[in-house]
């Protein structure tokens, strides 16, 4: 099955600098890379999400990355906010009829005011 | 349009009990998936529910199960307890179609003592 790693586990920047969370997955079949975002005590929610047709997807100061040749995709927030600070999961589906993720093992990410 | 809820959000079990958790999926919805979070480990995929079928099942024994009523409401069975059963469950709810945006509920926390 698919094999999602995660790197690195915590993370700490500044405010205002950047932050990179980067995945590798195992399953050439995956189509589907999700991210979601875990504040302490709260759901996780998505964020950003690209299909393996495309290659980058920007949202504000969010931005995905994908290299399905590598099989790796990655997370990048510019200008981080304290209220950026949060776990962020990556997750993959390789399915062709359902919906099942599976999820790198989470980065924590504290932003220093 | 009301968000996925899961009830109840705690619960206290002895080993060797069983329980029930309930999840609604947002209206319209006729996916819903069951993931376990603990510590370290990530999300861990259980099950996957469409139209009331079993569609896609993780890796977890025959203690945990589930079930999807006609209006896409699901429950999920664990038998038999065991300590290694405390963890938070969470379920996503997603329209249906493969590969598509999921939404999480609140979660369960469950502690098995």
């Amino acid at each position: 099955g698919e094999n999602v790693e995660q790197h690195p586990s915590t993370l700490s920047v500044q405010e205002g600098d950047s932050a990179v969370i980067k995945c590798t997955y195992s399953d050439s079949a995956s189509n589907y890379f999700p991210w979601y975002k875990q504040e302490l005590g709260k759901r996780p929610q998505l964020i950003i999400d690209i299909r393996s047709n495309v290659g980058e997807k920007k949202d504000q100061r969010i931005a995905v990355t994908l290299n399905k040749t590598a099989k790796h995709f990655s997370l990048h927030i510019t200008e981080t906010q304290p209220e950026d600070s949060a776990v962020y999961f990556c997750a993959a589906s390789p399915l062709l009829t359902g919906n099942q993720f599976y999820f790198g093992t989470g980065t924590s990410l504290t932003v220093i005011p | 349009k009301a968000g996925v809820t899961q009830t109840p959000r705690y619960l206290i079990k002895t080993r060797g009990q069983q329980v029930t958790l309930s999840c609604s999926p947002i209206s319209g919805h006729r996916s819903v998936s069951w993931y376990q979070q603990t510590p370290g480990q990530g999300l861990q995929f259980l099950f996957e529910y469409f139209s009331e079928t079993q569609r896609n099942k993780g890796n977890f024994p025959g203690r945990f199960s589930g079930r999807q009523f006609s209006n896409s409401r699901s429950e999920m069975n664990v038998s038999t307890l065991e300590l290694g059963d405390s963890a938070l469950y969470l379920c996503a709810s997603s329209p249906g179609h493969p590969n598509t945006e999921a939404f999480f509920g609140q979660g369960t926390r469950l502690t098995v003592v």
